[in-house]
């Protein structure tokens, strides 16, 4: 158990619905860092926050948004959803901004939030 | 071209083989080189980082960089059907940021007992 709680496991919804994506970083860290993971195009970065501000953008879409609270949880929001956002979302956490295991400390990542878009 | 180049398997293997997985890559900067494993509904988990270019063994595990052929591999000796899980292989120019790494999409390897 890596200590990340991803909430929901499984969620299946329809086109142009949107969905919010819960994430709990182990206890300390203050960093999250939000992944897609999808068979053609593997683990994408989408973005990261630190201690409640945005430090990194990846490859996020405008349509895609997410915060982190004054308890460090996070929230990945996905709206107008297309049939190729159906993916595994990961959720990380490290205890710097680093996230490297060379840099302040490596990424522990959560079971993942799987979603179906129909 | 993808940055980072992973061959998908699915790779099966008896209990006990010797298993080689391997990642090409395209950039000359990168310089950190890292394998996470997968395990079936499970997110990645670390399992070995090197440096630059030579070997880096840990247990059954040795990890390998040629820089000049931009070509990684990862070796399991004596593999176990608990080595059965996905491992992707990862790689950044620096150590400053997570936002940095480049991942291979995984290889699948099965170990059959």
């Amino acid at each position: 158990d890596s200590g990340v709680t991803q909430t929901p496991k499984h969620l299946i919804t329809a086109t142009g619905q949107r969905v919010t994506l819960r994430c709990s970083p182990r206890s300390g860290d203050l960093s999250v860092y939000w992944y897609q993971q999808s068979l053609d195009q593997g683990l994408q970065f989408l973005i990261q926050y630190y201690n409640g501000e945005e430090r990194a953008k990846g490859n996020i879409l405008e349509r895609f948004s997410a915060q982190q609270f004054p308890d460090l949880h996070s929230e990945l929001n996905l709206s107008s959803l297309e049939l190729g956002d159906s993916a595994l979302y990961f959720c990380a956490s490290s205890v710097g901004s680093s996230g490297s295991p060379v840099g302040t400390g490596e990424l522990f990542f959560g079971e993942g939030s799987r979603l179906t878009v129909l | 071209q993808k940055e980072v180049e992973q061959d998908p398997g699915p790779l099966s293997v008896p209990e006990g083989a010797i298993v080689s997985l391997n990642c090409t890559y395209s950039n000359s900067a990168f310089q950190y080189f890292m394998w996470y494993r997968q395990y079936s509904r499970k997110g990645p988990e670390l399992l070995m980082y090197t440096y630059s270019s030579g070997n880096k063994e840990d247990g059954r595990f040795t990890a390998q960089v040629d820089k000049s052929s931009k070509y990684i591999s990862l070796f399991i000796r004596d593999s176990q059907p608990s080595d059965s899980a996905t491992y992707l292989c990862a790689m950044s120019k620096g150590y400053s940021s997570a936002s940095k790494i480049i991942f291979g999409s995984g290889t699948r390897l099965s170990i059959r007992p």
